[in-house]
């Protein structure tokens, strides 16, 4: 399974954008990428997935550029809400199988 | 109603005891896992289930012995309690066949087992 790399921390305030980029060099090409987000005392909880180009949902965006070797979580408008750990994953289809590899994640600490 | 959840959420006790952690997940998932979190907060998979069938064994001493007595449950049963086994453990579920590479999983909200 590809190994990830993101920032350890990152500061942000309300209302602002917040991005948050992974590494992922040795992504194969049966590789999804997926964020996850922890809240302390939480179990992690899937955000967003994406193979290529840009997702969007309700809570977040995507952006994976061509070569796939990076992705981005952007975050619109972030509340304190959304102070979490923010994991990035990369895993092929694999199910019982699959033995996720989550990386240190990056902790967002939203200030008022 | 939640959908994985564990019990207990905190668990203290003394070096070398024997304690279980329970699992139940009403998703109708048929694969389970267990996970452990360290103190640095990395997320290693133990074990993983499907319809009570171990199919990951990670490199877990032999103290750990998961069961599923069916496939909506798993639990953890620890033998000889050292300090080093502290860390949050996450149950999670997921369909066989659902997922697509790291989505579809649902993770309880862990038990912080604390040995002294």
């Amino acid at each position: 399974l590809a190994k990830t790399t993101q920032p350890i921390s990152m500061d942000s305030y309300e209302g602002q954008e917040v991005n948050i980029t992974c590494s992922h060099n040795n992504i194969a090409t049966n590789d999804y990428i997926t964020w996850y987000q922890q809240f302390p005392s939480q179990g992690p909880r899937f955000i967003i997935q994406g193979y290529k180009t840009k997702v969007t949902n309700e809570v977040a965006s995507l952006f994976i550029p061509a070569d796939r070797k990076s992705s981005t979580l952007s975050l619109p408008r972030v509340s304190l809400s959304d102070t979490a750990v923010y994991y990035c994953l990369v895993a092929p289809d694999g199910g019982a199988t699959n033995k996720l590899i989550f990386g240190t994640g990056t902790l967002l600490a939203v200030q008022p | 109603d939640t959908a994985v959840s564990q019990t207990p959420k905190y668990l203290v006790t003394q070096m070398g005891n024997d304690k279980s952690i329970k699992c139940e997940q009403n998703l109708g998932h048929d694969t389970m896992y267990w996970y452990k979190q360290d103190s640095k907060k990395f997320l290693k998979i133990m074990f993983s289930y499907n319809n009570k069938e171990l199919i990951i064994n990670e490199t877990v001493p032999n103290r750990f012995s998961p069961k599923s007595p069916d496939k909506a449950h798993l639990n953890l049963h620890i033998n000889s309690l050292e300090l080093g086994d502290s860390a949050v453990y996450f149950c999670a579920s997921s369909q066989e066949g659902g997922t697509r590479g790291a989505y579809g999983y649902t993770f309880g909200s862990g038990t912080r087992l604390t040995v002294v």
